[in-house]
């Protein structure tokens, strides 16, 4: 069975700061791989997908993520937090042997402080 | 727009009483699905559709019932409602792909209190 691992279920960041949040996933098989944002009292929105065409993915609102096979990892990354950034950010997988099933990581929480 | 549309946004009600969350998608997705958010647990599927009168139990189907009568609609219907269905819950819909991978639509979520 596939697992999400987000190490750090809050991570807080001052304004300008990197932001990093960790994603590892658990598979032999390299699988689709999403970051999904939740701002409060709202549904998830993608942030970014990687499909394999390209191990660094840009998404929105200047998130990165880098795909490393031999980590088993998916780090999202930002150069500079902005205080509306703040929101949980949710890692998510996808195999084929599972269609369009999504199994998702446990969340992490991001504050950004001024 | 585009969008996933959920109703009610916000319920509370008590242990025993039927109650339908309604879920409606106005992309001509095939794929529906239903999870739910629990606190440090990040979203379990419960159920999903492939297509109409299409369902299968996702990883916690236990006390919840779907239908998939028409393409656009995926009720969430739970007939008995117990404190631990205590949770917030959200619909989502994508293009149907047998490889996954494709983006999953969220609604603004129904949270939902049993008592």
């Amino acid at each position: 069975a596939q697992s999400v691992t987000q190490l750090g279920s809050h991570v807080s960041v001052s304004e300008g700061a990197l932001v990093l949040l960790r994603c590892n996933y658990s598979s032999s098989v390299p699988p689709y791989l999403f970051w999904y944002v939740q701002y409060p009292n709202q549904g998830l929105q993608l942030l970014l997908k990687y499909t394999s065409a390209a191990t660094l993915v840009k998404g929105i609102n200047g998130f990165e993520a880098e795909f490393k096979k031999s980590e088993t990892s998916f780090h999202l990354t930002k150069p500079s937090a902005h205080m509306s950034d703040a929101a949980e950010y949710f890692c998510a997988v996808s195999r084929m042997e599972y269609g369009n099933k999504l199994v998702f990581g446990a969340g992490t929480i991001l504050r950004v402080k001024s | 727009e585009a969008q996933v549309t959920q109703n009610p946004r916000y319920l509370i009600t008590v242990t025993g009483k039927k109650l339908t969350v309604t879920c409606s998608q106005n992309m001509n997705h095939e794929y529906m699905s239903w999870y739910r958010q629990d606190p440090g647990l990040g979203l379990r599927q419960i159920y999903y559709s492939m297509n109409v009168e299409v369902t299968d139990k996702g990883d916690v189907p236990e006390g919840y019932k779907v239908s998939r009568k028409e393409k656009r609609n995926f009720p969430l219907i739970l007939e008995s409602p117990s404190p631990n269905q205590t949770s917030l819950y959200f619909c989502a819909s994508s293009l149907r792909s047998l490889a996954g991978g494709n983006e999953q639509f969220f609604g603004p979520g129904t949270r939902l209190t049993v008592l």
